[in-house]
C-alpha cells in the first residue's frame, strides 16, 4: 500500500516557464513533507520541506504548497531552468510516536526535462 | 556536504554470499536509514534506525537486517545474496523528525 504517491513519471517543461509537480499522500498522521532532487549517479538532495502547520513555504524558485483536506502537495519551480532536468521525489514522515514512527516514506518520482 | 559516507561504492557478487555494507556518519544525528532505489520504484525503505541499537523495518525488509552498535555506524547485511538484491542502495541521516534527511552517495550492488 504506497502512502506517497507521484502519478506522474514524467513532465516536460520549456524553459522559463511554471513546473508543477505533484504528490499525494494517504497517511493522516503524515506531518511534515519534503522534497528531493536527485541527479543520475548522485545521492538525492534535499530542497525544501514544509510543515503540516503550514499551507506554503518559498526558497528562491522553489515554493511547496500543502493542502491537508486533500493530502496534496505540490512543488512549484519559477522559472524552470535545464539544470533543474532531474528526478524529484516526494517524502513524508510523523513524529507520531507508535508502530511505524520515525519513518521517511517516499514517493516514486517524477522525471522533469525542463526543454532550452 | 553533509559528514555522511558509505563504502563500498560499488561492489560485485556472487549469488548466495553474503554482503554488508556501511553506512557512516560524523554528525551524530540519531536517525538512519537504508534505502533501495529501482526503476519504476523510487527510494524504497528497508531498515531504519532511531537510536544505538533501536531499529525497525521498512517496507522491504525481507532478505535483510542491519545492525547499529554505535551511533555512527549503521550496517545492511545481505545473509545470502539473490539477484533481485541487484539495485542502488542509499543510506540517509537526519537529526529530527520534523528536518531534512541528508543522502550518501550510494552503493551499486550488482549480484551474479
Amino acid at each position: 500500500d504506497q502512502q506517497v504517491k507521484q502519478n506522474s513519471p514524467s513532465l516536460s517543461v520549456q524553459e522559463g516557464r511554471i513546473s508543477i509537480l505533484n504528490c499525494d499522500y494517504t497517511n493522516s498522521m503524515f506531518d511534515y513533507f519534503l522534497w528531493y532532487k536527485k541527479y543520475p549517479a548522485e545521492g538525492p538532495t534535499f530542497l525544501i520541506s514544509i510543515s503540516s502547520i503550514k499551507d506554503k513555504n518559498e526558497d528562491g524558485r522553489f515554493t511547496v504548497f500543502l493542502n491537508k483536506s486533500a493530502k496534496h502537495l505540490s512543488l512549484h519551480i519559477v522559472p524552470s531552468q535545464p539544470g533543474d532536468s532531474a528526478v524529484y521525489f516526494c517524502a513524508a514522515s510523523t513524529a507520531y510516536s507508535g508502530a511505524g514512527s520515525y519513518q521517511l516514506t517516499f514517493g516514486k518520482g517524477t522525471k522533469l526535462s525542463v526543454i532550452p | 556536504d553533509a559528514g555522511i559516507t558509505q563504502s563500498p561504492r560499488h561492489k560485485v557478487t556472487e549469488t548466495g554470499t553474503p554482503v554488508t555494507l556501511r553506512c557512516h556518519q560524523t554528525e551524530n544525528h540519531r536517525y538512519m536509514y537504508w534505502y533501495r532505489q529501482d526503476p519504476g520504484h523510487g527510494l524504497r525503505l528497508i531498515h531504519y534506525s532511531y537510536g544505538v541499537k533501536d531499529t525497525d523495518k521498512g517496507e522491504v525488509s525481507d532478505g535483510y537486517s542491519v545492525s547499529r552498535s554505535k551511533t555512527e555506524d549503521f550496517l545492511l547485511t545481505l545473509e545470502s545474496a539473490t539477484s533481485s538484491q541487484t539495485s542502488v542502495y542509499f543510506c540517509a541521516i537526519r537529526q529530527g523528525t520534523n528536518t531534512e534527511a541528508f543522502f550518501g552517495q550510494g552503493t551499486r550492488l550488482t549480484v551474479v
